[in-house]
């Protein structure tokens, strides 16, 4: 079945870019999509690549895809403290069938 | 508009109880969907509807686990009897068809504890 993965921790300092990655294994994927979730909150959608784009550009957030090689990523420029949380990868089909990464716990160092 | 609003945000019960989750989902959404977050497994997807009808029920785990849609604008997950195993962030989101992207808004959450 389809598989999304992504590294479970990264730590960056005030101010620096952050780089997010995520692989899907899913060649039909129409739609990738990055969701930011909060402590005690739902997921909340921050982009989303319709997948025969390479590049999304959006304030601070730059999404590269790369379908040859099933490989996604988010960029966060000038990272603040209040970017700390956990960014889901997501993949979608032709049909209606999410499938989310473990997610990415981003932690910004003051 | 209010966004997805799930209740209760909170609910602990015993285990063997029955548990009543309840969605409202945005208006005018055709999409409504119900996942299971936990720490071992991540987000999983447990069905999910489209004009209030069951498209894909394939990841509610059993029997005890139902959820009904019976208007647009409500839907219940239902366990029964409940599990200490059952205990995770229970997440109902809803989508717009019509927009290609089919991007998902989530509401809240609920944390539910069964003991």
């Amino acid at each position: 079945g389809e598989d999304v993965e992504q590294s479970l921790f990264l730590s960056v300092r005030e101010g620096d870019s952050s780089v997010i990655n995520c692989t899907y294994t899913d060649s039909s994927s129409t739609y990738l999509y990055w969701y930011k979730q909060e402590p005690g909150a739902g997921l909340q959608l921050l982009t989303y690549i319709f997948s025969n784009m390479d590049m999304k550009q959006d304030q601070r957030l730059t999404v590269l895809l790369n379908k040859k090689d099933k490989h996604l990523s988010l960029r966060i420029a000038d990272t603040q403290t209040g970017d700390s949380a956990i960014y889901f990868c997501a993949e979608k089909d032709y049909g209606q069938n999410f499938v989310f990464g473990p997610g990415t716990r981003l932690s910004v160092l003051p | 508009d209010a966004g997805v609003i799930q209740s209760p945000r909170h609910e602990v019960t015993e285990m063997g109880q029955e548990v009543t989750l309840r969605c409202k989902p945005i208006s005018g959404h055709d999409y409504l969907f119900w996942y299971r977050q936990t720490m071992m497994r991540g987000l999983e997807l447990l069905i999910y509807f489209n004009n209030n009808v069951p498209i894909d029920d394939s990841g509610m785990p059993e029997d005890r686990f139902s959820a009904k849609m019976p208007n647009a604008s409500f839907s219940t997950l239902k366990i029964q009897p409940s599990e200490p195993r059952d205990s995770a962030v229970y997440f109902c989101a809803s989508s717009l068809g019509s927009r290609g992207h089919y991007e998902q808004y989530f509401g809240p959450g609920t944390r539910l504890t069964v003991t």
